[in-house]
């Protein structure tokens, strides 16, 4: 069984502070990773995602995420923050077996502030 | 490209009687679709998989009498809650894949707000 992990399901940072938000998984085969934000009252729009390449990932509007599979984690972070950065973020996991389920977190709500 | 387009947006419905969702890809077949569901401030709950021609699978504790599910087409499934009761109020959201996870990521729908009153 697969399952990811968020710390923290609220975050709060300032206008142009640095964004981490943090995600650590659970998978018995090399996973696929993926980052997802969330606006209210909307679906899904994918930030980002690992699947097995290069674990440094870069996605849409600043984000990136780092692999580690020491560390089992896929944290989420963005070097300057901005109000429009405030939604909801959610973590989710595959395997790579071909079943496409995704497994999500329960969720991270990113607040900035002036 | 890869867009999901889920109708309707928000729907109000009475207690007892039944509702269809539509979620249909845009520009892209899927032969695969995905139902969630998320409660507020919650997570996205895997409700089902559904497969284009045949019959949809339905994770534990889902009742698949009450949440049907049809994909007759390879751009079209729909999920019809019947009888529909005030615990079924949610929010009601589908994705599908252009391809494999690994080079497409997963496209969801804007969701749908079902309130039962």
């Amino acid at each position: 069984a697969q399952s990811v992990t968020q710390l923290g399901s609220h975050v709060s940072v300032s206008e142009g502070a640095l964004v981490l938000l943090r995600c650590n998984y659970s998978s018995s085969v090399p996973p696929y990773l993926f980052w997802y934000v969330q606006y209210p009252n909307q679906g899904l729009q994918l930030l980002l995602k690992y699947t097995s390449a290069a674990t440094l990932v870069k996605g849409i509007n600043g984000f990136e995420a780092e692999f580690k599979k020491s560390e089992t984690s896929f944290h989420l972070t963005k070097p300057s923050a901005h109000m429009s950065d405030a939604a909801e973020y959610f973590c989710a996991v595959s395997d790579t077996g071909g079943g496409n389920k995704l497994t999500f977190g329960t969720g991270t709500q990113l607040k900035v502030e002036l | 490209g890869a867009v999901v387009s889920q109708h309707p947006s928000w729907v109000i419905c009475k207690s007892g009687t039944s509702v269809k969702i539509e979620c249909r890809s845009l520009d892209f077949q899927a032969t695969t679709m995905f139902w969630y569901r998320q409660f507020p401030k919650q997570s996205l709950m895997l409700m089902a998989t559904s497969n284009e021609g045949s019959k949809a699978t339905y994770e534990q504790g889902v009742e698949k009498d009450k949440f049907l599910i049809n994909h007759a087409s390879l751009t079209l499934s729909t999920l019809t809650v019947t009888s529909a009761h005030p615990e079924d109020s949610s929010f009601y959201i589908c994705s599908a894949s252009p391809g494999t996870a690994s080079e497409y990521g997963y496209t969801f729908g804007s969701g749908t707000r079902l309130t039962v009153v």
